[in-house]
């Protein structure tokens, strides 16, 4: 168990709907990350949230938004879905945005868009 | 931009044997993180070991050891005495180091089978 929580574990919708997707880091990580992997795309970075600030951005399409609560859990948004959009999800935490720090995943939210 | 690649896309080995899974990885950074990441089945991201740029010597996790070369930057991944529970895609990972974004750059992955 890595500690980092992610709900749900599995979604299905249809396109053009929208879904939030959510993410409890590890206690005391301060940091989160979004990843995105799919079969053609592989894993791919998102979005990193570090103590409520957006702290660098990857390839997230404008479709897609995502923040970060005082509370520290994370909150990706995903609207005007797409059948692409289909994939796995993963969150991750780390301690800060110190060096060395080992990113730690969350189980993944499946993502079906029917 | 940096990348990571692995060109083996499936691999398998016999149970008790060893296996090294290959990575290399494009960079201008002097100093930057290293990572092995397993993804059994169960579809969870697992950290096997990591390697800092500027440590020359390689890192070892019990059956799990990395010979990192830093020069031809190649980071390859070495399974001793190999279990039926090593079964797993495995991702290669980079991370910039000092001033930089920490997020991980991943290779396509290499699917190993340890067979009875």
């Amino acid at each position: 168990d890595s500690g980092v929580t992610q709900t749900p574990k599995h979604l299905i919708t249809a396109t053009g709907q929208r879904v939030t997707l959510r993410c409890s880091p590890r206690s005391g990580d301060l940091s989160v990350y979004w990843y995105q992997q799919s079969l053609d795309q592989g894993l791919q970075f998102l979005i990193q949230y570090y103590n409520g600030e957006e702290r660098a951005k990857g390839n997230i399409l404008e479709r897609f938004s995502a923040q970060q609560f005082p509370d520290l859990h994370s909150e990706l948004n995903l609207s005007s879905l797409e059948l692409g959009d289909s994939a796995l999800y993963f969150c991750a935490s780390s301690v800060d945005m110190g060096l060395n720090q080992p990113q730690h995943f969350g189980d993944g939210t499946r993502l079906s868009i029917l | 931009a940096q990348t990571v690649t692995q060109s083996q896309p499936e691999m398998s080995v016999q149970e008790a044997e060893t296996v090294t899974l290959s990575c290399t990885y494009d960079t201008s950074e002097s100093n930057y993180y290293l990572f092995w990441y397993k993804q059994p089945p169960s579809r969870q991201m697992i950290l096997v070991i990591r390697q800092e740029a500027y440590k020359q010597q390689n890192a070892t996790e019990n059956r799990f050891s990395v010979n990192f070369q830093k020069a031809a930057k190649s980071f390859s991944l070495k399974i001793s005495d190999s279990q039926l529970g090593d079964t797993a895609m495995y991702f290669c990972a980079f991370m910039k180091g000092q001033g930089g974004s920490e997020k991980l750059v991943f290779g396509k992955g290499t699917k190993l089978t340890v067979n009875p």
